[in-house]
């Protein structure tokens, strides 16, 4: 079975441009979450959407913003790009509806110039 | 406060040896604690997990100890091997919302 993929792999973007980020979760999965991962740092909880609603939003700007499509799949979307957006993007995909295992796709690698 | 404390920021063990990260959390809405391994350019890979009505959990050589009053959690690993050198990652869960909140990492290196 296909685990958790994101495109694109690496993205080299400008300061202000805006950036898009793309998730298929694991088939069957229903819960797409999105954080940020800093190097050296742990991951950020950004968004959480479980059946196309936002279910948890964690403190960043709106900048950021994201959405769920009727297949599950899940964009990230980034406007007016600053340097400290430079980052390891991580989609995780969960079952929902109580279970808690979530795993987690490649990432993507954002660097902003 | 939600946070989650990791120790040690890195760890040096023998192969062989015993590896153990700890984790602490002020939060007692935290429902579910996971651990994660990152290999370079990957994203984390679930490990093992406890839910809080669990003292202990062991799946082969990973074991997770949980100690609800003090509001601790480790990961032992077992027999480490040079391929378990990775950077390890507790996390928590916020109850009702699958928020987790990560703790700031460990690096492990086994010697081989």
């Amino acid at each position: 079975d296909a685990g958790v993929t994101q495109s694109p792999t690496h993205l080299i973007k400008t300061r202000g441009q805006h950036v898009t980020l793309r998730c298929s979760p694991i088939s069957g999965h229903k819960s797409v979450s999105w954080y940020q991962q800093v190097l050296g740092q742990g991951p950020q909880f950004i968004f959480q959407y479980y059946e196309k609603e936002e279910r948890g939003r964690g403190n960043f700007p709106d900048r950021f913003s994201a959405r769920q499509f009727p297949n599950y799949s899940s964009e990230l979307n980034v406007n007016a790009l600053l340097l400290g957006d430079s980052a390891l993007y991580l989609c995780a995909s969960s079952l929902g509806a109580g279970s808690y295992e979530q795993y987690f796709g490649p990432g993507t690698r954002l660097t902003v110039t | 406060q939600q946070q989650v404390k990791q120790s040690p920021q890195s760890l040096i063990v023998q192969k062989g040896g015993i590896s153990i990260i700890n984790c602490a959390y002020e939060n007692t809405a935290f429902d579910y604690f996971p651990w994660y391994q990152q290999f370079p350019g990957k994203g984390p890979a679930l490990l093992i997990a406890i839910r809080p009505d669990v003292s202990e959990k062991k799946e082969g050589r990973f074991t997770i100890s949980f100690n609800k009053s003090a509001k601790q959690f480790s990961l032992h690993i077992m027999d480490s091997q040079p391929g378990d050198s990775a950077t390890y990652f507790c996390a928590a869960k916020d109850s009702g919302t699958y928020k987790y909140i990560f703790g700031t990492g460990t690096r492990l290196k086994v010697l081989a």
